[in-house]
Order: C-alpha cells, then structure tokens, then sequence
C-alpha cells in the first residue's frame, strides 16, 4: 500500500524568506502527486500536482515543487513567503483506477511578520 | 468551484444517534469520495463511489455506510454515532475532461458527537 510522510509538523518562517515543504512517498511506481493548502476552517485548494514529464512543476500562488524519482520525494518550495501563506499544507498521492488519494499529515505553517 | 455541495455543514450530535451527510454533485462524474479529516492524520478515505449503487470501502470504513441511488448524491451515515467519529468530513469528485486526474473537494461538514 502507498503511504506518504510530511516529516514536519509545524515551520515558521519570517515574511519574505524562501520556503520548502517536504513530501516523501512510498508507492510502487510513479503515482500523481499533489500539494493541497487548506486555510483554517476552509476546505483544500489545490496548489499543483505532477502527473510525468517536466519534474519541475508550477502551482498557483507562486509555488512550486520538484519530483524526484530517486528521493521518492515532492517537495514544494516558494522562493519569498508572503503572510498570507500561512496555512496548513498536504501532500498526497493517487493511484488506481478512481486516482484514490493517500495524504501525508500534514505541514502547518507560520509566517512571522 | 468544483460543483460539490455537502450538507449540513456543521452538526452536534449525541453518542448513539445516527446521523447523514450528504455530497451533492453537479458535474455528473462517476466517482464521488469520502474523506475524514483528522489533525496529525491528513484525510483518510472512507468510502467510495464508482457510479450509481456502486461502492467500495476505503481505509477507514468501520462504522460507516454509504449509498449512492443518484449519480448526483452520494450520502455518508454514521448508523450509531461514537465520539471518536467526531470530525470534519470532506465530500471530493473529480475534474472534468484534462482535470479528470484531479480530485476536488468540497467545502466540509464538520461534526461533534458529544
């Protein structure tokens, strides 16, 4: 069975720093993956997702994330976080025919002004 | 917006009761899911759907059942409500057309079972 591992709970990051997220995944073959952020009380917005190709792919909000094969890993990254980035962040990916999806628990992110 | 509408969107409940959901979809897809959100757990699938009275369990189907009579609903029941059900609950569905693979969710109905 597939899992996937968001290794922090929570990160703080001043206003204007760079930001990366970790996504480790544990699955057979090369599944979709996916960034949702959900905002408290508020239900999940998808930020990208990869399905083949470029392993460098673009979100929304300025985001981005990086596929690697070798690492089993998706990690998201933002080059200058804004405070309204702040927010909790799943990783998750999909496999079968339904594209049924598995998330990690979870990053909450702070921003410090 | 991914044409999901899930009601009610919050509820209390008393242990023992038992208590619906319902996802309502305008996008006429096949699939319909449920997931239940919990902190530290991410969201967990409970049931799914692949078309109208076809469903299968997920991950965390103990003391769930769905049913699906109209490819536009798709209805969660807790038949005896625990504390431990006590939740948010997520409806989702999937794209259309180059979206297919991508799943979307619904707003939330967020239950206390006290």
């Amino acid at each position: 069975a597939q899992s996937v591992t968001q290794p922090d709970i929570h990160i703080t990051v001043s206003e204007g720093a760079s930001l990366e997220l970790r996504c480790n995944y544990s699955y057979g073959a090369t599944p979709y993956l996916f960034w949702y952020v959900q905002s408290p009380g508020q239900g999940l917005q998808l930020l990208l997702k990869y399905f083949s190709g470029d392993t460098l792919v673009q979100g929304i909000k300025g985001f981005e994330a990086e596929f690697k094969r070798s690492q089993s890993s998706f990690n998201l990254r933002k080059p200058s976080v804004h405070w309204s980035d702040a927010a909790e962040y799943f990783c998750a990916v999909g496999v079968g025919a339904g594209n049924m999806l598995t998330f990690g628990g979870g990053t909450r992110l702070m921003v410090k002004p | 917006d991914a044409g999901i509408t899930q009601s009610p969107r919050h509820k209390v409940t008393e242990t023992g009761t038992p208590v619906t959901l319902r996802c309502h979809q305008t996008e006429n897809h096949r699939y319909m899911y449920w997931y239940r959100q919990d902190p530290g757990h991410g969201l967990r699938l409970i049931h799914y759907s692949y078309g109208v009275k076809d469903t299968d369990k997920g991950e965390v189907s103990d003391g769930y059942s769905v049913s699906r009579s109209k490819t536009e609903d798709f209805l969660l029941t807790l038949e005896s409500a625990t504390s431990s059900q006590t939740s948010v609950y997520f409806c989702a569905i999937p794209g259309q057309g180059a979206s297919g693979n991508t799943i979307y969710f619904g707003e939330g109905s967020w239950l206390t079972v006290v």
